[in-house]
């Protein structure tokens, strides 16, 4: 069975643009979260699709957005890029929401903002 | 609010040799689930091991076991018989799982290094 595969891996963006960041689920798992990192904060929770609709948000500004399509396929985007944006954005595919221990990561995408 | 704390920002170890890393968490939810993962230079999170609050006996996974101490609110990760490919960042994770609050929160990690 093919892993969480996240496109593109690396990424360079300049302040002010937008970005859109793809993730294609393990098959037959419903629920995508997306996950920043960086060496300051740590890792801290985006938001969570399941079945297409956003289940929870972590603290985030507006300008970070996803969406869930019907094949469980998400996509995040950030607009209005800052220097702060640079990470590793990860994102994690279940079975079910809430199914924690079922969460298997993709590989990441590194977001460099410039 | 959950929270975890690995207190170790970096450990060493002989290779061969075990080692122990530690978490605390604080939660006021009587339900919930301890991580583990691991996360090499690649930046891919790779899970290692669960611990749910009822579970009795100590999860284990090959040569991963949790030592978990539910009153001390500790989750401690053993690594037994250490290899140089162990050699990565841990992270520590808890999911509150009786409420709406269905992410992970992470600890700040800890970086292992094993030794030849």
């Amino acid at each position: 069975k093919a892993g969480v595969t996240q496109t593109p891996r690396y990424l360079i963006k300049t302040r002010g643009q937008q970005v859109t960041l793809s993730c294609s689920p393990i098959s037959g798992h419903r629920s995508v979260s997306w996950y920043q990192q960086t060496p300051g904060q740590g890792l801290q929770f985006l938001f969570e699709y399941f079945s297409e609709t956003q289940r929870n948000k972590g603290n985030f500004p507006g300008r970070f957005s996803g969406r869930q399509f019907s094949n469980s396929r998400s996509e995040m985007n950030v607009s209005t890029l800052e220097l702060g944006d640079s990470a590793l954005y990860l994102c994690a595919s279940s079975y079910t929401s809430g199914g924690a221990y079922e969460q298997y990561f993709g590989p990441g995408t590194r977001l460099t903002v410039t | 609010a959950q929270k975890i704390t690995q207190t170790q920002p970096g450990m060493f170890v002989q290779e061969k040799e075990a080692v122990t890393l530690d978490c605390t968490y604080d939660t006021s939810d009587q339900s919930y689930g301890l991580f583990w993962y691991k996360q090499p230079s690649s930046g891919e999170m790779i899970f290692l091991i669960y611990q749910g609050s009822y579970d009795e006996q100590n999860a284990t996974e090959g040569r991963y076991s949790l030592n978990f101490q539910k009153a001390r609110k500790s989750a401690n990760l053993v690594i037994s018989a250490s290899q140089l490919g162990d050699s990565a960042m841990y992270f520590c994770a808890m999911r509150e799982l009786s409420g709406s609050a269905r992410q992970l929160t992470f600890g700040s990690g800890t970086q292992l290094t094993v030794l030849p």
